[in-house]
């Protein structure tokens, strides 16, 4: 399988808890994206990356939350602290940046629940 | 800010086209996208046009963009159970920002055998 893997599907922790997403993009890739989905609603962009550089964070992403992606391959998204009000699906996705726009590829998810 | 709307419902017959519809606010959008969603997936591309066009044909997907109104639709020909998803338009803002999508709620497509 070459699309965009990411793990684990499914996380279930308690309030205040750790926790850390990572992504897998497709190979040939430079930009990665996430995105954050809840119940009803389109996925909101949170970050990209070109390469290793993040470029850009979107205000929804708080202090508690980080990304990296250390040698522009794999990413990671953490979020410090958990609340109830982080539950949603974390959704990663990549391109091959250039011109003739962004196709986006997308991963199958992380569903977060935070109780 | 950008907004995307669409209608939330839709049903139809087997057999029959579906017309999905969608109104964008940033007159600078160079791309729009439509993406299909199944239950438990993550979003798959099918098919984008640029804003300088009005219309692009894809095998039973036809998409129609109507700039000034700021107004895009997403034709499915002889619509089949396999497409019942939800479907969301997305517009890619210009220049420096192009990247970053703003996606509609998305319209979830009901087909009836």
């Amino acid at each position: 399988d070459t699309g965009v893997s990411q793990d684990p599907r499914h996380k279930i922790t308690k309030r205040g808890q750790n926790v850390t997403f990572r992504c897998d993009p497709i190979s040939e890739h430079n930009r990665l994206y996430w995105y954050r989905q809840t119940l009803g609603q389109g996925p909101e962009f949170l970050t990209y990356f070109q390469n290793e550089a993040q470029l850009e964070k979107s205000r929804l992403l708080s202090d508690r939350f980080s990304a990296e992606r250390p040698k522009g391959s794999f990413s990671t998204l953490e979020i410090q602290r958990t609340e109830q009000g982080d539950s949603a699906m974390y959704l990663c996705a990549s391109s091959l940046g250039g011109t003739g726009g962004e196709k986006l590829f997308f991963g199958s998810g992380t569903q977060l629940s935070v109780l | 800010g950008e907004d995307v709307e669409q209608s939330l419902f839709l049903s139809v017959r087997e057999g029959d086209s579906s017309v999905i519809n969608c109104t964008y606010t940033d007159s600078s959008s160079t791309y729009l996208y439509w993406y299909k969603q199944e239950p438990g997936a993550g979003l798959q591309l099918l098919t984008y046009i640029f804003s300088n066009m009005d219309m692009k044909q894809d095998q039973r997907l036809t998409v129609l963009l109507n700039k000034k109104d700021k107004h895009l639709s997403l034709r499915i020909a002889d619509t089949q159970t396999g497409d019942s998803a939800i479907y969301f338009c997305a517009e890619s803002g210009s220049g420096a920002g192009s990247y970053q999508l703003t996606f509609g709620k998305g319209t979830k497509l009901s087909v009836i055998p």
